[in-house]
């Protein structure tokens, strides 16, 4: 099946710091999703990449997809207590409607 | 819109016992749903694919004998685990997509936590 590498496993930061999650792959990526899993909570959609070197923004998140669609990063400006939780990137590959998860980054947010 | 309704929320049960885990799409229709496994500070990892009105799809090392799914209806998907086991205690959360595009995302239902004694 689809693999995918999601680093860094753990993420401490200062709150107003800001935070990065990448996701490699070693295949051409049809699309990535990226969800949001708070402490005790269920995964909650995020977005989705689909284009080559696609950036999408919502307020402080920054999201990319690498122009061969092997790669994609979460990028939080000046985080804020809220953003706790552990943050996936989901890909399915061509054909596939199956999502294969990262193993996600743990963000952890020091007041 | 597209809320996933998922019971139990926790179920605590003796060795042996059968437990059946419900899935619900409220507000959509959802032709297929995913059965996953949490387990603690690890990722989501994919059991199976419910596909209504047919056979679910399995993931390799997954026993269809001993997490039988039933998806009835367009709406309801049903993980069974049969005579549990200690090894069986894990946090199962179940998704649907609410569309037919391959590129839709996935709304999770909230889980549900089983504790095997």
């Amino acid at each position: 099946g689809q693999q995918v590498m999601q680093i860094p496993q753990y993420q401490h930061v200062q709150e107003g710091e800001d935070f990065t999650t990448y996701c490699n792959s070693s295949t051409t990526l049809s699309n990535i999703q990226w969800y949001k899993q708070r402490p005790g909570g269920h995964p909650v959609f995020l977005i989705q990449l689909v284009k080559s070197g696609e950036v999408k923004k919502q307020k402080r998140l920054t999201f990319q997809f690498g122009e061969a669609k092997k790669n994609s990063s979460l990028h939080i400006t000046a985080t804020q207590t809220t953003d706790v939780g552990t943050y996936f990137c989901a890909v399915s590959g061509a054909g596939s409607y199956q999502l294969t998860f990262g193993k996600g980054t743990k963000l952890s947010v020091i007041p | 819109g597209a809320v996933v309704s998922q019971h139990p929320s926790w179920v605590i049960c003796k060795s042996g016992t059968s437990v059946k885990i419900e899935c619900r799409s409220l507000d959509f229709q959802a032709t297929t749903m995913f059965w996953y496994r949490q387990f603690p500070k690890q990722s989501l990892m994919l059991m199976a694919t419910s596909n209504e009105g047919s056979k679910a799809t399995y993931e390799q090392g997954v026993e269809k004998d001993k997490f039988l799914i039933n998806h009835a209806s367009l709406t309801l998907s049903t993980l069974t685990v049969t005579s549990a086991h200690p090894e069986d205690s894990s946090f199962y959360i179940c998704s649907a997509r609410d569309g037919p595009g391959a590129y839709q995302p996935q709304h999770f239902g909230d889980g549900t936590r089983l504790s095997i004694l």
